[in-house]
């Protein structure tokens, strides 16, 4: 019955060293999207794709990037991880404004 | 400029106490206000929605909501809280001008006391 399926759970990596985290699912929602959470914070969106239309946010670093290579997946690309990349990273779909529906998120460490 | 705001950021009650959370927002119109829930570790939970009628909506876990034009607010209530209920706790805002976007209040931690 899952739905919004985040592949790992777990990731590390070097500083440095690029990492791509990704994300699926099962809804057939129009919309993606990738956001970051940091600890006891809210999560802050990255991007979302409504369809093939990406819409980045204005303050995602450069450093963030996205492809979606269809409905069901979307990928974080993260090029040159820093030490203050290290969160929590939710993928989310949505075939409309009424609701948003979380994937259990992957914890990104960089070593 | 759009926000949420959740002024307590950690409280604590007793096993069976009530229980409830604050959020107030700022918004043009009336928007689309969500509560989320997530356990440490985990995804965000959907627990309850509002978009527009009867303003005391029910979730699910036994939550419910109150919207409240006049206050901006959209307060979390439980009558009787369960020592599973200790997570973090994030009110949203959702737009209702096709952005597709919500606006993530800073969260409550909720801790449960035996």
């Amino acid at each position: 019955d899952a739905m919004v399926i985040q592949n790992p759970r777990y990731q590390v990596t070097q500083f440095g060293k690029p990492v791509t985290l990704s994300c699926s699912q099962t809804l057939n929602h129009n919309v993606m999207y990738w956001y970051q959470q940091k600890s006891s914070q809210a999560p802050k969106l990255l991007f979302h794709y409504y369809d093939k239309d990406f819409n980045n946010e204005a303050d995602t670093p450069d450093n963030f990037q996205s492809r979606r290579p269809n409905t069901s997946f979307c990928f974080l690309d993260i090029r040159s991880p820093g030490l203050g990349d290290a969160a929590m990273y939710l993928c989310a779909t949505s075939r409309d404004e009424r609701s948003q529906y979380f994937g259990p998120g992957t914890r990104l460490l960089v070593l | 400029a759009q926000s949420v705001t959740q002024p307590d950021i950690h409280i604590t009650v007793s096993e069976g106490a009530s229980l409830e959370l604050r959020c107030n927002y700022s918004y043009g119109a009336t928007p689309y206000l969500f509560w989320y829930v997530q356990s440490p570790g985990q995804g965000l939970q959907l627990l309850l929605k509002y978009f527009s009628g009867d303003t005391l909506v029910q979730g699910i876990k036994g939550f419910e909501a109150e919207f409240k034009r006049s206050q901006s607010s959209f307060n979390l209530r439980k009558p009787s809280v369960h020592w599973s209920d200790a997570a973090e706790y994030f009110c949203a805002v959702g737009s209702t001008s096709g952005t597709y976007k919500y606006i993530f209040g800073t969260g409550t931690r909720l801790k449960v006391l035996a």
